[in-house]
């Protein structure tokens, strides 16, 4: 079956601007994760949503970074103002029902740069 | 500080040769544990996990690992290497054995020589 989905691949933006990062998880998954890898580092937890609801939004930088997942399925990351210190792989990673026992299944991630 | 540790930025093995990385925590009980594999292009895709019981873990594409509690260890190991196994390796925890996040080590990148 199909696996997690992201878009765009690539992104390159101007410092300042607003992007949003899509992710499509493995269909019947109501656990989904978004992470961030920095250049020469492993990838970092930014939240977490259970269904609809961020369960967990600890990893969240700032309040430039936002993210929703309106009907359970689809979720995007929404950066505001971008600084060139958000450039990164953004992961994306679902599964069944999210307790710590489950399989992420990760996404092939969306490089952002800015510029 | 709470931290997951992979010493060896890179590793170069010739094919066929046996491989082993290295993966340290510090946290004060057991989590669990996994070894993830990211190849380019492609996203992370688990190769094995920990959760309790056999200290040695079976996992994919001829994968082991095992856990060594006084150690504070998790190391992978592959007694045959092919050239498909070039990739970046990460090691992650999930610190409190009940919860969803995943905190990963930095990787270490396997070069395969022929």
């Amino acid at each position: 079956g199909a696996g997690v989905s992201q878009t765009p691949s690539n992104k390159v933006t101007e410092k300042g601007k607003y992007v949003e990062l899509r992710c499509d998880p493995i269909s019947g998954h109501t656990a989904l994760y978004w992470y961030r890898q920095s250049l020469g580092q492993g990838p970092e937890f930014l939240i977490y949503f259970q269904g609809t609801g961020a369960a967990d939004d600890s990893g969240l930088p700032n309040d430039r970074f936002f993210a929703v997942r309106p009907e359970g399925s689809v979720s995007t990351l929404k950066i505001q103002r971008t600084e060139r210190g958000d450039s990164a792989v953004y992961l994306c990673a679902s599964s069944l029902v999210g307790v710590s026992t489950d399989t992420q299944y990760f996404g092939p991630g969306t490089r952002l740069t800015v510029l | 500080a709470q931290s997951v540790t992979q010493p060896d930025i890179h590793i170069t093995v010739s094919e066929g040769a046996s491989l082993e990385l290295r993966c340290n925590y510090s946290y004060g009980a057991t989590p669990y544990l996994f070894w993830y594999v990211q190849s380019p292009g492609q996203g992370l895709q688990l190769l094995l996990k920990y959760f309790s019981g056999d200290t040695l873990v079976q996992g994919i594409k001829g994968f082991e690992a095992e856990f060594k509690r006084s150690q504070s260890s998790f190391n992978l190991r592959k007694p045959s290497v092919h050239w498909s196994d070039a990739a970046e390796y990460f090691c992650a925890v999930d610190p409190s054995s009940n919860d969803y996040k995943l905190s990963f080590g930095a990787g270490t990148t396997v070069t395969v020589r022929a």
